[in-house]
């Protein structure tokens, strides 16, 4: 298996520009987290989905973010406008939910960086 | 709202040594905690912790849950330079379907194993 995959793996933009990550679980997991981490804050839950549908949304700092799932096998974080406190390594997890341990697998992050 | 405390935030020892890190948490609906380890790139799981008192082991690594005085412990012994790393503790709550919900990580222990 290929793990979670996530592209791209780093990317750099201006501010005010629109941004977008990607995501590719494990096949078969039916949830899917996408996490946020900087020195500062440490690694925040932002958003996570159980079988496509957005479950708790609450860690999404601002209205500029949003989260879709429209299949099983892709996700997307959109930041709209970015800003340079958006600047981050972004995680995508998932997990399959009624395995024992419900362990989560990470993607290897998209580290943004917003000028 | 759930909280998650490690200490130290870093240690350096030499390799040989044996080192201890903690956790402590508060959290409503306990379910589980995690260990994970985290070097340059995603976190990569360690332990899972559901019950009070009972040791998991792995090599070198063992860790220890108190759920009576919420808190745990990820013990090293004989480390080696390639244990340098991240060491993150999170937590988990009881979902409303019992599922895989976000985790609340702690920032981490930073270690150091000097040659």
């Amino acid at each position: 298996d290929a793990g979670v995959i996530q592209s791209p793996r780093h990317e750099v933009t201006e501010m005010g520009q629109e941004v977008t990550l990607r995501c590719k679980p494990i096949s078969g997991h039916d949830y899917l987290f996408w996490y946020r981490q900087t020195m500062m804050r440490g690694l925040e839950l932002l958003i996570y989905f159980n079988n496509n549908v957005p479950i708790d949304d609450s860690g999404m700092p601002e209205d500029r973010f949003s989260a879709k799932m429209p299949n099983a096998s892709f996700s997307t974080l959109k930041i709209q406008p970015s800003e340079p406190r958006d600047s981050a390594v972004y995680f995508c997890a998932s997990s399959f939910g009624t395995a024992s341990g419900n362990e989560q697998f990470f993607g290897p992050g998209t580290r943004l960086t917003v000028l | 709202e759930d909280k998650v405390v490690q200490s130290p935030l870093s240690l350096v020892v030499h390799e040989g040594d044996t080192v201890t890190l903690n956790c402590s948490y508060e959290v409503t609906n306990f379910r589980s905690l995690l260990w994970y380890k985290q070097e340059k790139k995603a976190p990569t799981f360690l332990f899972m912790l559901t019950s009070s008192g009972i040791e998991k082991k792995s090599g070198r690594l063992s860790s220890i849950l108190d759920k009576k005085e919420l808190f745990s412990i990820l013990n090293i012994t004989a480390t080696q330079t390639g244990d340098s790393a991240v060491y993150l503790c999170a937590v988990r709550p009881e979902g409303s379907g019992g599922g895989a919900d976000g985790l609340t990580f702690g920032k981490g222990t930073h270690l150091i194993i000097q040659p």
